[in-house]
């Protein structure tokens, strides 16, 4: 297996623009992660899937920020508008079903908005 | 919140081990000790776990105090490609990473 997929791998964009991130997880895990990395907050979690379902996204810092699962492959975490305060590194990872299983994480997507 | 204590940086010489402490001291009786690891640039990366015994794999081994309010990570024989950050983590059993607390983990920086 090739690992956890993010793509792109830096994003550049201009205040007030959408931003898109994708993520494939390994297949076979049901869990889903969405992070977001700074180096004022550390690593933070913003949301996770269980089966496609969002199961706690108390950690998406505002409305602008959505995320998405639309099967279990694919992912996205969506940006609109973003702002230069969300430039961050943001991390996916996925593990398989509950139990005392590690989490295996993507490359990150480094998102900068000027 | 953070549930674990950690020291911002350490070093070590190539070749001998690497000890980084840890400390949990409020952890509960289901919770479990992670530790996971950060190279520069690159996602974290899961190293080993353990409940209250002792635990070895290829990579490291984890010492838990008898009261768990401590455990301490050990690479036996560190290399270059060793320095990163180390994150310990507490998470209850069974459950999912969740709200899990990554901290500010120990910069472990390997010397030739």
């Amino acid at each position: 297996d090739a690992g956890v997929i993010q793509s792109p791998r830096h994003e550049v964009t201009e205040m007030g623009q959408e931003v898109t991130l994708r993520c494939k997880p390994i297949s076979g895990h049901d869990y889903l992660f969405w992070y977001r990395q700074t180096m004022m907050r550390g690593l933070e979690l913003l949301i996770y899937f269980n089966n496609n379902v969002p199961i706690d996204d108390s950690g998406m810092p505002e409305d602008r920020f959505s995320a998405k699962m639309p099967n279990a492959s694919f992912s996205t975490l969506k940006i609109q508008p973003s702002e230069p305060r969300d430039s961050a590194v943001y991390f996916c990872a996925s593990s398989l079903a509950p139990g005392n299983t590690e989490a295996f994480f993507g490359q990150g997507t480094r998102l900068t908005v000027v | 919140d953070a549930k674990t204590t950690q020291p911002p940086s350490m070093d070590c010489a190539e070749g001998r081990a690497a000890n980084l402490p840890c400390n949990h001291s409020t952890i509960s009786g289901n919770e479990y000790v992670y530790w996971y690891r950060q190279i520069h640039s690159q996602g974290p990366q899961y190293i080993i776990h353990g409940l209250k015994n002792n635990e070895t794999n290829e990579m490291a081994s984890l010492i838990i105090t008898e009261d768990r309010k401590s455990s301490t990570l050990i690479l036996p024989h560190a290399t270059l490609r060793d320095t990163a950050v180390y994150y310990c983590i507490v998470k209850i059993g069974g459950s999912t990473l969740g709200r899990l607390y990554f901290g500010r983990g120990t910069q472990l920086t390997v010397w030739p």
